[in-house]
């Protein structure tokens, strides 16, 4: 069993929707999580970090993470084609350290 | 554009052969961590590199190695290379010692190809 699951999708929706997308894990010593947004054939993004549990918004992405269930969120509201990408969870236990990626779930807007 | 840059930007080599890949961390980072993306995989660390060390080694073998520079640069080499080896390989750069330094900004990778 991976320390990071991730659904690998595709997840398919129409413009204007609201998208959320997950992460469970399975270490309880991660404080640090991370979304990062890929595109194809380009290295990863970083679109919000989140120490601990809470909530973080930043424009149409608003973070979760809940670690007594050990379950984050990432939510894109407003959806455009242009999030169409694959987003990838990650985590790691100290500041600065190794990251734990998801497998990445891939995301489709349609006009 | 995160200031990450990866040379070169695509190679081809066969098993067994050698091969090093090169990193130029975002200015004022201190800080280099390897990672291999596999196709329709996240990516896995490899080992990370801070002030000229390594400083942390992920589940690959020693035939995976590394150096950082005086700059901050950094190479990653792979000797005696497997078909497994195929991948994205990409490089973070980050500034440990801040507020910050949880933030790991990514190049956009050198992809491999082993025949």
């Amino acid at each position: 069993q991976k320390e990071v699951e991730q659904d690998p999708g595709p997840l398919s929706v129409p413009e204007g929707a609201i998208v959320s997308l997950n992460c469970t894990y399975s270490n309880s010593a991660f404080q640090y999580f991370m979304w990062y947004r890929q595109y194809s054939r380009k290295g990863p993004e970083l679109l919000m970090y989140t120490y601990s549990s809470g909530n973080k918004e930043d424009g149409r992405f608003t973070a979760q993470v809940d670690k007594s269930s050990k379950y984050i969120s990432l939510f894109i509201r407003d959806s455009q084609p242009s999030d169409s990408a694959t987003y990838l969870c990650a985590m790691t236990r100290n500041a600065g350290n190794m990251l734990t990626f998801g497998g990445g779930t891939r995301l489709m807007v349609k006009p | 554009e995160t200031g990450v840059t990866q040379s070169p930007t695509h190679l081809i080599k066969t098993r067994g052969q050698q091969v090093t890949l090169r990193c130029s961390s975002q200015s004022g980072h201190n800080t280099v961590s390897w990672y291999q993306q596999a196709l329709g995989q996240g990516p896995q660390f490899i080992f990370q590199y801070y002030r000229e060390e390594e400083n942390g080694r992920g589940n690959f073998p020693p035939r995976f190695s590394g150096l950082q520079f005086p700059n901050y640069s950094s190479e990653l080499n792979v000797n005696a290379l497997e078909l497994d080896d195929s991948a994205l390989y990409l490089c973070a750069s980050s500034l440990v010692g801040t507020v910050n330094q949880e933030t790991q900004y990514f190049g956009p990778g050198t992809r491999l190809l082993v025949l």
